[in-house]
């Protein structure tokens, strides 16, 4: 299987603990994408990638959130002192190019968080 | 800013009924729509696209019509299975802003 995927699929910490998330996109995509999704709700858009350029941050991503992909394929995410509100479904997605400027966007399985 | 709206679930039909799962949108210029399903215990999948307005979408029995005079991408299904019980999420994508923005969500349930 050559799909997205992520490491680990869950995670439970304590509050003010870090932790860190690695997505492995599907490999000839140069676009990679995190969003947050918490129970009940669609998923929020928090950062992209194009090869190892981040080139947006949503106002969701705190200070206390960084995301690399250091050499244009993979890519971690980290939260610093986790907060109980931090608890989520982490999910992945890389792109590739459909038409007119629009990508075509699959999704890893996800990292959910618990944060007691 | 950019939305979408979904009809609110739960949805709950009997097997081989009609499906229809309503979503509207907001957006500047001229989006790319998406319905994607998240089976149980699994990671979002994208069922269908449309890129252009009066593009249709259709996968798996399942099909949405981008209407821009309405703003709408209803995901319409003629005989739904049990099979098909999942979120259904309606999503966009504007010209030049790569992000995706979801709908909440619809839950479908369908009973045998």
């Amino acid at each position: 299987d050559t799909g997205v995927s992520q490491d680990p699929r869950h995670k439970i910490t304590k509050r003010g603990q870090n932790v860190t998330f690695r997505c492995d996109p599907i490999s000839e995509h140069n676009r990679l994408y995190w969003y947050r999704q918490t129970l009940g709700q669609g998923p929020e858009f928090l950062t992209y990638f194009q090869n190892e350029a981040q080139l947006e941050k949503s106002r969701l991503l705190s200070d206390r959130f960084s995301a690399e992909r250091p050499k244009g394929s993979f890519s971690t995410l980290e939260i610093q002192r986790t907060e109980q509100g931090d608890s989520a479904m982490y999910l992945c997605a890389s792109s590739s190019w459909v038409t007119r400027g629009h990508y075509e966007q699959y999704f890893g399985p996800g990292t959910r968080l618990t944060v007691t | 800013g950019n939305s979408v709206t979904q009809m609110e679930g739960p949805v709950t039909l009997s097997e081989e009924a009609f499906l229809t799962i309503n979503c509207t949108y907001t957006a500047t210029g001229y989006p790319s729509l998406f319905w994607y399903v998240q089976y149980p215990g699994e990671g979002l999948q994208l069922l269908l696209k449309a890129t252009k307005a009066d593009d249709k979408g259709s996968n798996k029995g399942f099909e949405a019509t981008y209407r821009k005079e309405t703003t709408s991408f209803h995901l319409e299904k003629g005989s739904v299975q049990v099979s098909d019980s999942a979120v259904y999420f309606c999503a966009l994508s504007s010209q030049g802003a790569q992000k995706l923005v979801f709908g909440q969500g619809t839950r479908l349930t369908i009973n045998p």
